[in-house]
């Protein structure tokens, strides 16, 4: 068990709606990352937070956006959705920046149909 | 630009080989990390080992050993004695500080059999 939890553990939606992702870091780490796990794109870097504060982007499409709130968990908020985000979203944290290890959830398999 | 190969898509051993997965990177960045992860059927994502581009020391973790030559731009990974349990997908990822970007090559999936 990494610490990092994320909710929920399955979604199924239809295409155009939108979902909310949620993550909660291991205790004392102030980044969050979003990565995407995709059969075709394989593990794509989304985004990471740190302290409150967009510090990376990857390959985040505009229909998707994160945020991390005071409390340091964090928001991964997926619009319009289309067959192809159908995917595995993992989150993970670290204690500081990029260079640190970063420790995963579980994941959030998200299924459009 | 960054890139992680991983140009080996599935090996299949029987227990007790020795495996050795091969990763090459690509950076212009001097400083940079190194880092590979096990995804085994389960589905998440657990942490191996992380190296900097300063520490070309090899390293050695039970039956898990790693071979960064800075040279060749390899960061390879030997599983010896390998176990069922080993079976999984490693992924090899780069972060690059001046560009702050995380790459991770495409997975290489480990099958060892009984």
């Amino acid at each position: 068990d990494s610490g990092v939890t994320q909710t929920p553990k399955h979604l199924i939606t239809a295409t155009g709606q939108r979902v909310t992702l949620r993550c909660s870091p291991r205790s004392g780490d102030l980044s969050v990352y979003w990565y995407q796990q995709s059969l075709d794109q394989g593990l794509q870097f989304l985004i990471q937070y740190y302290n409150g504060e967009e510090r990376a982007k990857g390959n985040i499409l505009e229909r998707f956006s994160a945020q991390q709130f005071p409390d340091l968990h964090s928001e991964l908020n997926l619009s319009s959705l289309e067959l192809g985000d159908s995917a595995l979203y993992f989150c993970a944290s670290s204690p500081g920046t990029g260079r640190d290890t970063q420790y995963f959830g579980p994941g959030t398999r998200l299924t459009v149909l | 630009a960054q890139k992680v190969t991983q140009a080996q898509t599935e090996i299949s051993v029987v227990e007790k080989e020795d495996v050795t997965l091969d990763c090459v990177y690509e950076t212009r960045d001097t400083t940079y990390y190194l880092f590979w992860y096990k995804q085994p059927p389960s589905g998440e994502l657990v942490f191996l080992i992380r190296r900097n581009s300063f520490d070309e020391q090899n390293e050695i973790s039970g039956r898990y050993s790693w071979n960064f030559q800075k040279s060749t731009s390899s960061f390879n990974f030997t599983i010896t004695a390998s176990q069922v349990v080993d079976s999984a997908v490693y992924f090899c990822a780069l972060f690059t500080s001046g560009t702050y970007k995380y790459i991770f090559g495409t997975g290489t999936r480990l099958k060892v059999l009984a």
